[in-house]
Formats: C-alpha cells, sequence, structure tokens
C-alpha cells in the first residue's frame, strides 16, 4: 500500500540554526499538508500546499517557515532559524483532493532544537 | 483558542465492552469530522468521517455520531479489542478551508484484555 514518508526520522539542531525536513507524499496526490505536534499537545495544523502555491496557513506558519515541491516527488518544510519552542514532531500528509479526500500521515520528523 | 475539544485525555474500557469517545467542537463553520487513530512513533492514521448532512456513519466495529444542534459527535467502537489501545483524535474542516483540518486534543484510548 503507497505511504507517505518523512525523513530524517530525528533531527538534532542547535538554536538559530536552518532545518529542512523532507516528505514524500503519495504519488497521485495533489494536495500536501505540514502539521506539527509539541509533546503533550495537540496535532496543529501548519500549512497545505496544492498547485505549487500555499493554500492555507496557520498563524504559526509565520516569515521562519516556508514550504517547497522541488521536484516531481519530495516536498519539503524549511524553518529558517529555529528557536526552542520550534522541537515538536512534524507530520507531513497528501491527500488526492480536499474534502471528502482522506489526509494519509508520514510518521513523522522528531525535531529537537537545543 | 480550542474550537475542537475532547474533554476526557484518557479512557480504559474492559476488553469486550463498548469504547465511547466524546467530541464536541464551537465553530458553526465546521461540516466535516474526522477520527484519526494515533500510535506512538506512528503519524496519525484514518478511521471514519462523517459530514455534517448526516447524524451517523458506520465502518465495521466503529461509528461516528453527530448531534450538530448539540456541536457534539462520538466515536463507539464495539467490541473494543486491545489492538484499540491508542490515541484517538477529533477532527473537523469547514467548507471555507477544506485542507485546514482543526484536531483536537486526544484522547488516549487503553483496551485491558
Amino acid at each position: 500500500e503507497p505511504e507517505v514518508t518523512q525523513t530524517p526520522s530525528h533531527q538534532v539542531t542547535q538554536m538559530g540554526q536552518e532545518v529542512i525536513l523532507r516528505c514524500v507524499p503519495i504519488s497521485n496526490h495533489l494536495y500536501f499538508y505540514w502539521y506539527r505536534q509539541i509533546l503533550g499537545q495537540k496535532v496543529e495544523f501548519l500549512v497545505s500546499f496544492y498547485n505549487n502555491e500555499i493554500s492555507e496557513k496557520s498563524e504559526i506558519f509565520d516569515d521562519q517557515f516556508s514550504v517547497e515541491r522541488p521536484d516531481g516527488s519530495n516536498f519539503t518544510l524549511k524553518i529558517r532559524s529555529t528557536k526552542l519552542e520550534d522541537s515538536a514532531m512534524y507530520f507531513c500528509a497528501s491527500s488526492e483532493g480536499l474534502y471528502t479526500d482522506t489526509q494519509y500521515f508520514g510518521p513523522g520528523t522528531r525535531l529537537t532544537v537545543l | 483558542d480550542q474550537q475542537v475539544k475532547q474533554n476526557s485525555p484518557s479512557l480504559s474500557v474492559q476488553e469486550g465492552r463498548i469504547s465511547i469517545l466524546n467530541c464536541d467542537y464551537t465553530n458553526s463553520m465546521f461540516d466535516y469530522f474526522l477520527w484519526y487513530k494515533k500510535y506512538p512513533a506512528e503519524g496519525p492514521t484514518f478511521l471514519i468521517s462523517i459530514s455534517s448532512i448526516k447524524d451517523k456513519n458506520e465502518d465495521g466495529r466503529f461509528t461516528v455520531f453527530l448531534n450538530k444542534s448539540a456541536k457534539h459527535l462520538s466515536l463507539h467502537i464495539v467490541p473494543s479489542q486491545p489492538g484499540d489501545s491508542a490515541v484517538y483524535f477529533c477532527a473537523a474542516s469547514a467548507k471555507t478551508s477544506y485542507d485546514k483540518v482543526i484536531f483536537g486534543p486526544g484522547t488516549s484510548l487503553s483496551v485491558i484484555p
């Protein structure tokens, strides 16, 4: 069964450094998403991406964040200058379409900012 | 701003009995609701959904009930199995932005053999 994959599974970085989290969505899916879950808290929507542009973003997704689909398979989340509070699990998801189309989640990348 | 609430952080149920997980929402624009299950070290997995034009949706052992007037939904698992032990997230989206799914804080279900 096709699945969403994410690399790395765990990323440790120093405060102020840039990180890039990578995702490979399911191949025929057109919509891509990033979510995060701070330890012990709920899963929070960050951004959705369709047709090579951001379609929706939350208030969390400020100028420090950016997303890109650099080629036909990868979908990346970049955090320009990491802060301690960026430490969280970051989940990528993809779906064929909107509304009733299920979002399939990857296993997540645990980001630890020291 | 808790638009989706799950007031029970945890629930324990005996194997074979019914598990009932509850969810309340505040945003009247929500018209599509989902339940996700999450095991440790894995991403959320879609379980079942319901559109606001229905009040019940069933899939095997899982049934979701929606009470729009009360802004309340519940997930019933019958019979509960030990493999159902996981964190269950209620989630919702609005017709104005279906790609933005808002999650509740989750309920940790333990099914005791």
